[in-house]
């Protein structure tokens, strides 16, 4: 079956110890994202890649790494969490280079929470 | 000005209502566009592509507007199964998906 995996889907922690969610799929594509939801302001982009060792900026992305090593793996890293990234976190993938001529298929989601 | 802009709403409405919701966007190099569906704190689906000459799937109509740079969706006869948040998206160049902040929809018996 096609599908984005991503864990944990829950996570609560404290502000300040590093974390890194996890994000695969199966389905062969060069382009990966990670979004952020936050009620009112919709889905922002942190960062992007469109393929392995290639990765850029988003709309949002202070507070956060990624890496893309392989194809099917794009984590995203919080070296230092903060209270203000508390947010229901969304991982993509879409097979055209660009990310944006092909549907984009996201995981399940992650609520983290930083206390 | 933002790249993609919608309405927030929500959208009330009884069931068997037609109901209609638009996106616009700002930069006319824009290519690809879509409507996705959300429910909450799930994570987003495609709905369905749009394309200039119009497409329909079922009770669903997309069309774009080049001229006017907006996209919008019909929902015709609504079921209480139709609420949830229509997010547009819309690809600017570097041709990067952007996703407006979406438009809630609900629909009562």
């Amino acid at each position: 079956e096609a599908q984005v995996t991503q864990n944990p889907r829950y996570l609560i922690t404290v502000t300040g110890k590093k974390l890194t969610v996890t994000c695969s799929q199966n389905m062969n594509h060069e382009y990966m994202s990670w979004y952020r939801q936050d009620p009112g302001l919709g889905l922002r982009q942190i960062y992007y890649s469109m393929n392995v060792e290639v990765t850029d900026k988003g709309d949002v992305p202070e507070g956060y790494k990624v890496s893309r090593k392989e194809k099917r793996n794009f984590p995203l890293i919080l070296e230092s969490p903060s209270p203000n990234q508390t947010s229901l976190y969304f991982c993509a993938s879409s097979s055209s280079p660009g990310g944006g001529g092909t549907e984009a298929f996201f995981g399940q989601g992650t609520r983290l929470t930083v206390v | 000005r933002k790249e993609v802009e919608q309405d927030p709403g929500p959208f009330n409405v009884p069931e068997g209502a037609t109901v209609a919701f638009n996106c616009t966007y700002s930069n006319s190099a824009s290519q690809s566009f879509f409507w996705y569906r959300q429910d909450c704190r799930k994570e987003p689906k495609l709905l369905m592509s749009v394309y200039s000459s119009g497409n329909e799937d079922g009770r669903f109509t997309a069309q774009l507007n080049r001229a006017s740079q907006y996209i919008s969706l019909l929902i015709r006869d609504s079921k209480l199964s139709d609420s949830a948040t229509y997010l547009c998206v819309v690809t600017p160049p570097p041709y990067i998906p952007t996703f407006g902040r979406g438009t809630s929809l609900i629909v009562h018996p």
